[in-house]
């Protein structure tokens, strides 16, 4: 079974623009979340997916935002950009979602904003 | 709010000596508790989790061990080498998210 996969891998924005990342699951992997990876934060929650359908919410600013596909695909985006938003995004999925189920992780999205 | 505690942030050990890495969480419906191994550059992979109803649970040089009453978590590894030089992660799970430590760099010198 191929791995959960990020695209793109890197991306250089500037302050104000918004961007949008992709993360296709394994392949009968019905949930997805997302994480953003900072030096001294390790890995905060911002959102998780099943069905597309928003099950539960990290403590991040609205500018965060994401959406499932009926493939399981998902996708964030990122409005206005702020220097505070360059990281390593991951995202990870799970068969059901189930808090007691293995994540798997895509290699990262790592973003810088100028 | 949902929290959890990691400690130490770097650890450095001598090939062959053991590692410990605590880990403390807040939300006392935790009912599972996953590490992760993040090696530079590369996806974080589970090495082994615990859930609650287990005191301990070992695979091979790892091993977990949880202590539900004083909310603590810990791994250990034993006969450390220079390939487990990475960041690991512990992370507890409350009722319908995962909340991660902010991590440990552990190095392993030959």
């Amino acid at each position: 079974k191929a791995g959960v996969t990020q695209t793109p891998r890197y991306l250089i924005k500037t302050r104000g623009q918004q961007v949008t990342l992709s993360c296709s699951p394994i392949s009968g992997h019905r949930s997805v979340s997302w994480y953003q990876q900072t030096p001294g934060q390790g890995l905060q929650f911002l959102f998780e997916y099943f069905s597309e359908t928003q099950r539960n919410k990290g403590n991040f600013p609205g500018r965060f935002s994401g959406r499932q596909f009926s493939n399981s695909r998902s996708e964030m985006n990122v409005s206005t950009l702020e220097l505070g938003d360059s990281a390593l995004y991951l995202c990870a999925s799970s068969l059901l979602g189930s808090t007691q189920e293995t994540q798997y992780f895509g290699p990262g999205t790592r973003l810088l904003v100028l | 709010g949902e929290n959890v505690e990691q400690h130490p942030s770097t650890l450095s050990v001598q090939e062959g000596d053991s590692a410990v890495i605590k880990c403390t969480y807040s939300d006392s419906a935790s009912n599972y508790f996953p590490w992760y191994k993040q090696e530079l550059g590369k996806r974080p992979q589970l090495i082994i989790d615990i859930r609650s109803n287990v005191g301990e649970k070992k695979d091979q040089r790892i091993a977990v061990t949880l202590n539900k009453t004083a909310k603590h978590f810990s791994l250990h590894i034993t006969e450390t080498q220079p390939e487990d030089s990475a960041v690991y992660f512990c992370a507890a799970s409350p009722a319908d998210k995962l909340i991660f430590g902010t991590g440990t760099r552990l190095q392993v010198f030959p």
